[in-house]
């Protein structure tokens, strides 16, 4: 089973509101990244959080991560229409070398 | 951080041909990737690009159809061989600086397969 698996959205929101996305995971990891797409370009780093780690902020990004429920979410605060993109969460768990990608939420800020 | 230079952008190719793509980083990373990537889709990953060795290839993907190389740290190429066009695609280079760090990308390449 895959790795860093978002909630199935989509999500379409109006400029200024909230947007919150979720991502589950299945096995011990090291860390959680997420990451963001425009267009079918390449992927954007946001943010990492590490297992030892609970919330982490950047900018109007903030993430959480529940190691005991392998869960973490990412919420983008005061959306602009710029965020609308596809955001996917990956997973780097021990005894892997690379990256697990979820499947990515597609979220659209109505201007 | 490290800026990815992927070329070509996109492409449109015949059946049967091959295409190549190439991934310039503009510093020395230790770990290089190629990733597919079906419209709407996640990412896959076709192999990890090793410098001076050969790739180490995914489940699903191998070196005859995918061929890979990675001369030095910073620089790779991915081959499409013998195209169908259900290698209609994007294909991704990305690259870390060590295990289980941020991934840099590049910008990707679509191709189109007729």
């Amino acid at each position: 089973s895959q790795q860093g698996e978002e909630d199935p959205q989509a999500l379409s929101i109006q400029e200024g509101e909230n947007a919150t996305m979720n991502c589950s995971y299945k096995t011990s990891i090291n860390n959680l990244q997420w990451y963001r797409q425009n267009s079918g370009r390449g992927l954007v780093h946001l943010i990492l959080i590490r297992s030892n780690e609970r919330e982490k902020h950047s900018g109007r990004l903030r993430v959480t991560l529940d190691t005991s429920k392998k869960s973490s979410s990412l919420l983008i605060t005061a959306s602009r229409a710029a965020d609308t993109a596809s955001y996917f969460c990956a997973t780097a768990s021990y005894g892997n070398n690379r990256l697990a990608f979820g499947k990515g939420n597609q979220v659209v800020v109505i201007p | 951080s490290a800026v990815i230079s992927q070329k070509p952008s996109r492409d449109i190719c015949q059946r049967g041909t091959s295409l190549t793509i190439q991934c310039q980083v503009d510093s020395q990373v230790t770990m290089m990737f190629w990733y597919r990537q079906q419209p709407g889709q996640s990412l896959t990953l076709i192999a990890t690009a090793n410098q001076g060795s050969e790739a180490t290839y995914e489940s699903g993907f191998v070196i005859d159809k995918f061929p890979i190389s990675r001369p030095n740290l910073t620089f790779s190429t991915l081959t499409v061989s013998n195209m169908s066009p259900e290698d209609s695609s994007i294909y991704l280079c990305s690259a870390a600086g060590g295990w289980g760090e941020k991934l840099f990308f590049g910008s990707g390449t679509q191709l189109s397969v007729l």
